[in-house]
């Protein structure tokens, strides 16, 4: 079956750095993607990968590892504001999204 | 990125009555369109994908008479709650994309109350 693992919930340091990994299983794989969810709000994008390695952009960066299954998202120097849940979604061989969870990202001063 | 636009961001409605909300993409086509509803503090669940001229698809569980899809024009769909109920209350997401590598944006949501 397709399946996406990520925590259920972080806690991190205002002005530190954070890590959420996420792990795939899908019938095929065409991109990884995160999403940043703030609470009653819609997901918005972040990041797409289709190759291994890290995409920087700005304070966020997302790395992948296909013959792993494995994708994380790094956040730098955080800020209260990046109080949210985080949603990792692979798209598999039919270009279907199956989501994960979402891990949510408690920032404390 | 590509915008999504939402309507009505909020709503609330007597048990029994039909709600309407629709979906446009402003500044792509979107041959197709993906419904989602979000209880408090649980994760995205997949309603149906909208597919432009034809029947959408809908996922397990999910009752086809109840949730309507309509997706007449390349910009635009529409979900129907028929007949709403208590139960049916909850946070309706759209998301569509203007292809390939399938990035999903996403609509503000509709957040439907059923009294």
């Amino acid at each position: 079956g397709q399946n996406i693992d990520q925590p259920t919930e972080m806690t991190a340091t205002e002005g530190a750095i954070v890590q959420i990994n996420c792990t795939y299983q899908t019938s095929g794989f065409n991109g990884l993607f995160w999403y940043q969810q703030h609470a009653g709000e819609a997901p918005t994008f972040l990041s797409y990968n289709v190759l291994d390695g890290l995409e920087e952009k700005g304070r966020f960066s997302s790395f992948l590892s296909r013959s792993k299954g494995y994708s994380y998202l790094l956040l730098k120097e955080l800020q209260m504001k990046d109080s949210a849940s985080y949603l990792c979604a692979a798209s598999d061989s039919n270009y279907q999204l199956i989501w994960g969870a979402g891990t949510k990202l408690i920032i404390k001063p | 990125g590509a915008v999504v636009s939402q309507h009505p961001s909020w709503v609330i409605c007597k048990s029994g009555t039909s709600v309407k909300i629709e979906c446009r993409s402003l500044d792509f086509q979107a041959t197709t369109m993906f419904w989602y509803r979000q209880f408090p503090k649980q994760s995205l669940m997949l309603m149906a994908t909208s597919n432009e001229g034809s029947k959408a698809t809908y996922e397990q569980g999910v009752e086809k008479d109840k949730f309507l899809i309509n997706h007449a024009s390349l910009t635009l769909s529409t979900l129907t709650v028929t007949s709403a109920h208590p139960e049916d209350s909850s946070f309706y997401i759209c998301s569509a994309g203007p292809g390939e590598p399938n990035i999903q944006y996403f609509g503000a949501g509709t957040r439907l109350s059923v009294l």
